[in-house]
Order: structure tokens, then sequence, then C-alpha cells
């Protein structure tokens, strides 16, 4: 099983500022690599798929980035509205995983 | 637009069983790969099972064995079969359409407890 660690596992942060999270991977996934976010009382939303691919309607700020075993997901100039918890998930070998999780908290 | 609604959630006591089902709309469950994952209360998200578009079906080692994934074109709905519920197996659960789970339903939570 691959396992995906992110880092931080919380992080606080001022509004405008830039946010970087990183998953790494225990094994190489190629680019089968994808974020999204979660807010209190909702269902997951998909940021970026395989690496890079923005999802369509998504804020052109969250960008992602990455192949093999290490990936970032980046928020460029953070709003309010990005306090959620970030995961990532690969889909690359079975059984699919996910990270455990980057809680971000806007000061 | 793409909507997936789940339901069959609830409480059921060790050792019951529970059928989820998640319609869709907008989307065709038998052409695309399909997933259920679920997130126990206050915990991060954990994948439970998929189902490719040709058929093939997988399952995460904790559930193998006692639950089922299916699909039936004619009602373009997802089904999750689950049998010998543990306390453990309590969370919500979602469904989730494509590889990169694009999609996701708003989830049905499942009590296991006696």
């Amino acid at each position: 099983e691959i396992v995906l660690t992110q880092s931080p596992d919380f992080q606080s942060v001022t509004p405008k500022e830039k946010v970087t999270i990183t998953c790494r991977a225990s094994q190489s996934i190629g680019n089968s690599l994808h974020w999204y976010q979660q807010k209190p009382d909702q269902s997951p939303k998909l940021l970026i798929k395989y690496a890079s691919q923005s999802f369509s309607g998504v804020p052109s700020r969250f960008s992602g980035s990455g192949s093999g075993t290490d990936f970032t997901l980046t928020i460029n100039s953070l709003e309010t509205e990005d306090a959620a918890t970030y995961y990532c998930h690969q889909s690359g070998s079975l059984p699919e995983t996910f990270g455990q999780g980057t809680k971000v908290e806007i000061k | 637009e793409v909507q997936l609604v789940e339901s069959g959630g609830g409480l059921v006591q060790p050792g019951g069983s529970l059928r989820l089902s998640c319609v869709a709309s907008g989307f065709t469950v038998s052409s695309n790969y399909m997933s259920w994952v679920r997130q126990a209360p206050g915990k991060g998200l954990e994948w439970v099972s998929l189902i490719y578009s040709g058929g093939s079906t997988y399952y995460a080692d904790s559930v193998k064995g006692r639950f089922t994934i299916s699909r039936d074109s004619s009602k373009n709905t997802l089904y999750l079969q689950m049998n010998s519920l543990r306390t453990e197996d309590t969370a919500v659960y979602y469904c989730g359409g494509t590889s990169s789970l694009d999609y996701w339903g708003q989830g049905t939570l499942v009590t296991v407890s006696s």
C-alpha cells in the first residue's frame, strides 16, 4: 500500500499569504495524484487532478506540481474562504489512498 | 450539471447489513470509474472500493469479503452492499465519479452501534 504523507498537518495563515502543502508518496505514482478541499460539513471538492491539471471552476490561485513521489499544492494569495482541510489522493496503485489532511486556518 | 445523490445510510447493529445507493444525473455510471470513500467522525478520508467501467471491482482490505460494489445501468445507480458491519465502519460514505474523483455526492451517514 502506498502511504501519502502530507505536511504540515496544520497551518495558520494571514489573508493574501502564499500557502504550500506537500504530499510525499512512499513509492512512485507518476502523476496520479489529486488534491481536494473540504470545508466543515461539506463533501470534498476536487481542486487539482493528475498533479497539475486545474479542475473546471477552481480559482486560478490554486495550482499543483510534482511527479513521482513529491507533490505540492500552492495557494497564491490566500482568501478567507480558503479556510478548509486539504487532502491528497493517489489513484496510481491499488489500494488507492489519501493523505492525512492539512488544516488551513485563517489568522 | 453532474449530480450524485447517496441514500441508504442509518443506524444498524453490529453484524447487520445495509445497502447504500448513489443515483447519478448528468453522468453515466456504467461508463465511468466509480468509487466509494468514507470518513469516520472527525477523521480523514478513507478509500473503500471502486468499480471500473469494464466491471472489475476492488476493495480496501478493511472491507474485503464484507462489502460488495455494484451498479445498475438501467437506473444509472451505484451500490455498496455492506454486510457483517462493525462499529469501526461508522462513517459518512461518499460516492465519487472518475479516477480523480471529479464528482462527489453529499454523503450518507452509517452508524454501527448496539
